[in-house]
């Protein structure tokens, strides 16, 4: 099944500027994550927010998690050119924690102009 | 630490025959590896999950003849697309869950394959 669905799906901004992507999903799960993956390349664990917790950060990152709503977001602050990427969310469907297999969002793909 | 490589990085090959990439994990063990199929501007779709010394598990709408998958140790988990053609080509990603970390759900990428096939 498709569940953590992003918006926007595309962001464009001028570096400097704070991003903010949304997340939602739609069954219980044990926690949330985001990845960044460059054109063409693999994706880089950004961080992960378990369902107990509301807000975490790291670095230039800060994502919420609102397990009532099944929703998350993902704030860059002060982006740059090099935060350009698709970003991506993903679950760990069922919910039951271990190795669980993740369900990606459809990503948003992010745009810094210099 | 915690690095997945993939072999090859990308690759080309003729309509009906067959590719084997290869998901190493350099410096950790995994019991389970996952393999991911990338279409252009696309999500990544699960395609099977793969358990060391067993059977893989392959998703919905997943063919398990035409997508081989042998995870012969736990640093090494191999895809083999049977009989390519144009439609199969994607851009095909694993992850590899370390054993070490199994009480948190954070699994690492290999750089992925670019399949084309002609």
């Amino acid at each position: 099944s498709q569940q953590g669905e992003e918006d926007p799906q595309a962001l464009s901004i001028q570096e400097g500027e704070n991003a903010t992507m949304n997340c939602s999903y739609k069954t219980s799960i044990n926690n949330l994550q985001w990845y960044r993956q460059n054109s063409g390349r693999g994706l880089v664990h950004l961080i992960l927010i378990r369902s107990n917790e509301r807000e975490k950060h790291s670095g230039r990152l800060r994502v919420t998690l609102d397990t009532s709503k099944k929703s998350s977001s993902l704030l860059i602050t002060a982006s740059r050119a090099a935060d350009t990427a698709s970003y991506f969310c993903a679950t760990d469907e069922g919910g039951r924690g271990g190795s669980e297999k993740l369900v990606f969002g459809k990503g948003t793909k992010l745009t810094v102009n210099p | 630490g915690a690095v997945v490589s993939q072999h090859p990085s990308w690759v080309i090959c003729k309509s009906g025959t067959s590719v084997k990439i290869e998901c190493r994990s350099l410096d950790f063990q995994a019991t389970t590896m996952f393999w991911y199929r990338q279409f252009p501007k696309q999500s990544l779709m699960l395609m099977a999950t793969s358990n060391e010394g067993s059977k893989a598990t392959y998703e919905q709408g997943v063919e398990k003849d035409k997508f081989l998958i042998n995870h012969a140790s736990l640093t090494l988990s191999t895809l083999t697309v049977t009989s390519a053609h144009p439609e199969d080509s994607s851009f095909y990603i694993c992850s590899a869950f370390p054993l070490a970390l199994s009480s948190v759900n954070e699994q690492f990428f290999g750089p992925g394959t670019r399949l084309t096939v002609l």
